[in-house]
């Protein structure tokens, strides 16, 4: 069975600091895709990055890039320069025959 | 770029009466998927279908069915509505490729949001 982890429910940060999401995840696949969804007050699922598991260079997309252990299990999320549109519930995802969600940790970004 | 269409956006329905949503995938994408997510809930994997076919189940319940239709876009019907059905439910969809790969990413609609009253 897969499995993911998110182990804080809810983050703050200031406005242009720097914030980490942790999430960690079961699997018994050797190939899998890892993702960060991001779902603001409008519910939108928006998808934030990918991360192929085969690739060893970790994601990133602009001020959001991933630090991906795959030994350990291990995806987080670093959120660089953070910005008022960045408060939002951020789930980590694991790719299957199905989408498998981790509980969220709500982000609040403070002025 | 196209995204994926939902609609209604908003439903809703007395206990006991039946609802359809519709989803629309983005053009090309070969992939449905609806998930349901409840209040405070991380969205939860309902069925999927590649190429019109269903492909996987999960954790749907008999009173609901869904199809997709030969020009790709997919249908959750839901019947004899309970409270606990009220719910965002979301359609996503994905370019699989080959009914086997299931490394791909999924882009999700905007989400029907249903009330059961």
């Amino acid at each position: 069975a897969q499995t993911v982890t998110q182990s804080q429910p809810e983050m703050s940060v200031q406005e242009a600091e720097t914030v980490t999401l942790s999430c960690t995840y079961d699997t018994s696949e050797s190939d899998y895709y890892l993702f960060w969804y991001k779902q603001p007050p409008s519910r939108q699922m928006i998808l934030v990055i990918r991360q192929e598991a085969y690739k060893q260079q970790n994601a990133t997309e602009n001020r959001f890039s991933v630090n991906f252990q795959k030994a350990a299990k291990s995806f987080s999320l670093k959120i660089s320069d953070s910005q008022l549109g960045d408060a939002a519930m951020y789930f980590c995802a694991l790719s299957g025959y199905a989408l498998n969600f981790g509980k969220g940790t709500s982000l609040l970004v403070t002025p | 770029a196209a995204g994926v269409i939902q609609s209604p956006r908003h439903l809703i329905k007395e206990k006991r009466e039946t609802a359809t949503l519709k989803c629309y995938p983005i053009p090309r994408h070969d992939t449905v998927y609806w998930y349901q997510q409840g209040p405070g809930q991380d969205p939860q994997f309902l069925i999927s279908f590649y190429e019109k076919m269903q492909s996987d189940k999960g954790s749907i319940p008999d009173r609901f069915s869904a199809q997709q239709f030969s020009d790709y876009h997919s249908e959750l019907n839901m019947s004899s509505l309970e409270l606990g059905d009220s719910a965002l439910y979301f359609c996503a969809s994905s370019l699989r490729q080959g009914p086997s790969n299931l490394q791909e990413t999924q882009y999700f609609g905007p989400g029907t949001r249903l009330l059961v009253l």
